[in-house]
């Protein structure tokens, strides 16, 4: 198993460009996650999806879009980037039961200039 | 809103030496997981502790969950310069929160030869 797959590793974005960061996971975890990990700050959690089809708003959600179409599949959308969006962008997975342990990716270090 | 405390942000030690990280919070969670993360990579599940009091030892690595499960902490034991890197806590709700985690801001550890 590949686990949690994230593309690209790195990018680098004018100010105003817009892009979708990529991942997937082939563990069948019905729930994934978003996470932005600026310096210092821990993990800010944008995004999650429950199953294909359901997506909802975590903490830091502003300037984003995602969409679930499959189980396997969750990508991040930037639509006007911003350099308050310069960050390392982090997808994970977990079980939908039990103590939800999640499973990270290896992630994607956006810097937008 | 739940907000994890991790203390201290940074430590710098020689090996051999011992240390305790400290994850605390005035809200309630249903578990707690420890995870560790090394330069360029995302965050990797050490373990996750659900009863309060309960202990749980990972080679020298011990994890201890607080009596009212609003506080956890990591003992390292003679600490080896493979100990190094990011360590996260982060505390999870249950209930109907989804998986999501509130993670603390991370303790950046150097373990020196």
């Amino acid at each position: 198993n590949a686990g949690v797959t994230q593309t690209p590793k790195f990018r680098i974005l004018k100010i105003g460009q817009s892009m979708t960061l990529q991942c997937a996971q082939d563990m069948n975890h019905n729930y994934m996650y978003w996470y932005r990990q600026d310096p210092g700050m821990g993990l800010k959690l944008i995004y999650y999806s429950v199953g294909a089809g359901i997506t909802d708003k975590g903490e830091v959600p502003n300037g984003y879009n995602v969409s679930r179409s499959t189980t396997e599949d969750f990508p991040l959308r930037l639509e006007l980037a911003a350099p308050s969006q310069t960050s390392v962008y982090f997808c994970a997975s977990s079980y939908s039961s039990g103590t939800y342990e999640q499973y990270f990716g290896p992630g994607t270090r956006l810097t937008v200039t | 809103t739940q907000l994890l405390e991790q203390s201290p942000q940074f430590l710098s030690i020689q090996e051999g030496e011992n240390l305790t990280v400290y994850c605390n919070s005035s809200s309630v969670f249903s578990s707690l997981q420890w995870y560790r993360q090394e330069p360029g990579e995302g965050p990797v599940l050490l373990v996750t502790v659900v009863t309060g009091g309960e202990v749980k030892k990972l080679k020298r690595l011990t994890f201890q969950f607080g009596d009212a499960r609003k506080d956890s902490s990591l003992h390292i034991t003679a600490a080896q310069p493979g100990d190094t890197g990011l360590y996260l806590c982060a505390g999870s709700a249950g209930g109907t929160s989804y998986g999501k985690l509130t993670f603390g801001q991370g303790t950046i550890l150097t373990v020196h030869p």
